[in-house]
């Protein structure tokens, strides 16, 4: 069983539609993130959140931590091909050293 | 570019043999960590080594074995090899050991086992 969920498991979209995509878990999060990888590249971060109920944006992108810091959502407005990826949260419990990921969204937005 | 460098970028071998991955971190980064991402598992958090000692192990398999050289560079040692092992295998570094320091991944190696 996996620590932290994520859904949708796969998207795929027209350019210009919006979107919302999940990662839950039962367990409270000291601090979440979340990263976008690419084909043949590594995971990069896009934000980290910390306090229940934040929200940050991040151009096109809106990231929120739920009240109880045991999920998040990731809403990109106007997505574009450039959207396109797959996209990763991480959850840090008690402050501790490492993360652990989600098994990912995989987003396709087609021009 | 995240400035940390893997080598080498594809490694074919067969079952049973013993491979190394190599890492070299960011500039001024003293934290490396080392990930596995198989499509069935996701990203799977190996182990962790700051300023040449490990500090947190994850799901890291006993024919597994790493370590942190005082240059800061940080080799996976992967040995007995299984069909199983095929993965992509990403380090990723940070300034600082604890979980609030940004993470910085590389580009990863692919591990094919046949």
């Amino acid at each position: 069983t996996q620590l932290l969920e994520q859904s949708p498991q796969f998207l795929s979209i027209q350019e210009g539609e919006n979107l919302t995509v999940y990662c839950n878990s039962s367990s409270v999060f000291s601090s979440l993130q979340w990263y976008r990888q690419e084909p043949g590249e590594g995971p990069v971060l896009l934000v980290t959140v910390v306090t229940g109920g934040e929200v940050k944006k991040l151009k096109r992108l809106t990231f929120q931590f739920g009240d109880a810091r045991k999920d998040s959502s990731l809403h990109i407005t106007a997505a574009q091909p450039g959207d396109t990826g797959l996209y990763l949260c991480a959850g840090n419990r008690n402050y501790g050293q490492n993360f652990v990921f989600g098994p990912g969204t995989r987003l396709s937005v087609l021009p | 570019d995240s400035g940390v460098t893997q080598t080498p970028k594809h490694l074919i071998t067969a079952t049973g043999q013993r491979v190394t991955l190599r890492c070299s971190p960011r500039s001024g980064d003293l934290s490396v960590y080392w990930y596995q991402q198989s499509l069935d598992q996701g990203l799977q958090f190996l182990i962790q080594y700051y300023n040449g000692e490990e500090r947190a192990k994850g799901n890291i398999l006993e024919r597994f074995s790493a370590q942190q050289f005082p240059d800061l560079h940080s080799e996976l040692n992967l040995s007995s090899l299984e069909l199983g092992d095929s993965a992509l295998y990403f380090c990723a570094s940070s300034v600082g050991a604890g979980g609030a320091f940004e993470q910085f991944f590389g580009p990863g190696t692919r591990l094919t086992v046949l």
